[in-house]
Parts: structure tokens; C-alpha cells; sequence
């Protein structure tokens, strides 16, 4: 596609449930990464796919994370037993192998009550 | 481990002066070093990078930031503000010997008035 896309845009949850946000990279870009943003803040990494490599999880906050990729397709970011401290937007992010700079999406924002 | 430090959360600035937007960095390797800004409720967009050469770089709207290894500092700038300008900036780092993280600041807030 021409950019990044992300869905759900919006999603409120209870808190306990379990949510799952998609991200569909652009073509060819083989580096995905997620960020999430609180609001009033910065971003923090959670975490990187390359390709078919093992992922970089050194940012996901707790075992209640977790992310899936399969090759360069669509990546999954799953929340389980969400708290209202999870409430944030979550950004993915891509990039070319090669290439150094990376492009964002718009963005899913999560509110748990 | 790399960091990146705005130390300014907001920057105010009268619509045609010049503005800067402060950034400083920690990286081990040779750092790749990247603006971004984010409007109200979308994502961020990629404004310049700096990866080797000029150290001083131009990007999208009239912006452009000058790389300082000495001072390990990345400020960004423009010449004349306008109020469209207003928006959040995030300055971020990766390590160019082969890190893949890349890391943001905490971002600044740039309000141009009239």
C-alpha cells in the first residue's frame, strides 16, 4: 500500500479484555517496529521485526504483550487482560532493509475503562 | 545504551522569526539522527534525517537541522515560523553500526503565534 496502515483507529475496551491492533506495512518494507505513545508523552519502543529473523522484544512492558509477523506481511500487537494503564495510542512503524528512515502510521488508540 | 534529550517541552515562537528546536544525542556507534512531527491525533511525519555528509540537512517545509559530533547535538530550524508550523517534535537517534532501534525524545511543543 502507499503507507503504513493501522486498524482499529479507535478502540475502547474493558478492562480485563483482550485486544489485538493490526498493521498493514508498505510493500517491500521488510523492518516493523511498535511503539507506544501515553498521552502528554514520548514514544516507547516495544518491539522490532527484520524479516524472517528473530524479533527484538526488549521493549514489550510485560508478558501481557505480545506481538506476532509473519515474513514482511501484517503484524499483529496482542493485549491480554488490559489494564486503563494500557490506555495509549500504539504506532507501527516500517522501514526498507536497506533504507534508514521510517514511516509511520496513523496510529490505533486504545482507551480501557 | 542511546538516548536523546529535548530539553525543552515547549517552544514559542512570533510567526516569522526564526526558530529552534533543541536536540542532543547518545548513541555508541556513528549515530543516524531523524526529526518527526506529529499534528493533533495523527501519527508522526518524517520531516529530515542526517546519515553522513553536509552536516547541514534540509527537509520538508522549510525545515533544517545542523549535526554538531562535537557538541553531539542536532537542533532543528527554520528561518521563518509560521503559525501551520505549530505541532509536536520529536527528535530520535539509531545507531548506524547496526543497531535497529530507533530512539525518540520526549518531544517539544512549538506554538508560533501571530
Amino acid at each position: 500500500g502507499a503507507g503504513v496502515s493501522q486498524s482499529p483507529s479507535n478502540k475502547v475496551t474493558e478492562k480485563g479484555k483482550d485486544v489485538e491492533l493490526r498493521c498493514d506495512p508498505i510493500s517491500g518494507h521488510t523492518a516493523l517496529y511498535w511503539y507506544r505513545q501515553r498521552l502528554g508523552q514520548g514514544l516507547e519502543f516495544l518491539i522490532y521485526f527484520q524479516g524472517n529473523s528473530a524479533p527484538d522484544k526488549s521493549g514489550l512492558p510485560s508478558d501481557r504483550f505480545s506481538a506476532e509477523r509473519t515474513g514482511e506481511s501484517v503484524s499483529t500487537l496482542t493485549i491480554q487482560r488490559t489494564q486503563q494503564e494500557d490506555s495509549a495510542v500504539y504506532l507501527c512503524a516500517t522501514r526498507q532493509t536497506s533504507g534508514n528512515t521510517i514511516y509511520f502510521g496513523e496510529g490505533s488508540w486504545l482507551t480501557v475503562v | 545504551a542511546q538516548s536523546v534529550a529535548q530539553p525543552e517541552d515547549q517552544v514559542n515562537v512570533a510567526e516569522g522569526n526564526p526558530l529552534t528546536v533543541k536536540c542532543t544525542y547518545s548513541v555508541s556507534g556513528n549515530p543516524y539522527l531523524f526529526w518527526y512531527v506529529q499534528y493533533p491525533n495523527r501519527g508522526l511525519q518524517f520531516l529530515l534525517k542526517y546519515i553522513t555528509g553536509d552536516n547541514l540537512v534540509k527537509g520538508s517545509y522549510g525545515f533544517e537541522a545542523e549535526f554538531n559530533k562535537s557538541q553531539t547535538s542536532f537542533h532543528l530550524k527554520k528561518p521563518s515560523a509560521l503559525v501551520s508550523d505549530s505541532a509536536l517534535y520529536f527528535c530520535a537517534v539509531r545507531d548506524g553500526g547496526g543497531g535497529n532501534k530507533l530512539t525518540f525524545g520526549t518531544g517539544t511543543q512549538l506554538k508560533v503565534e501571530l
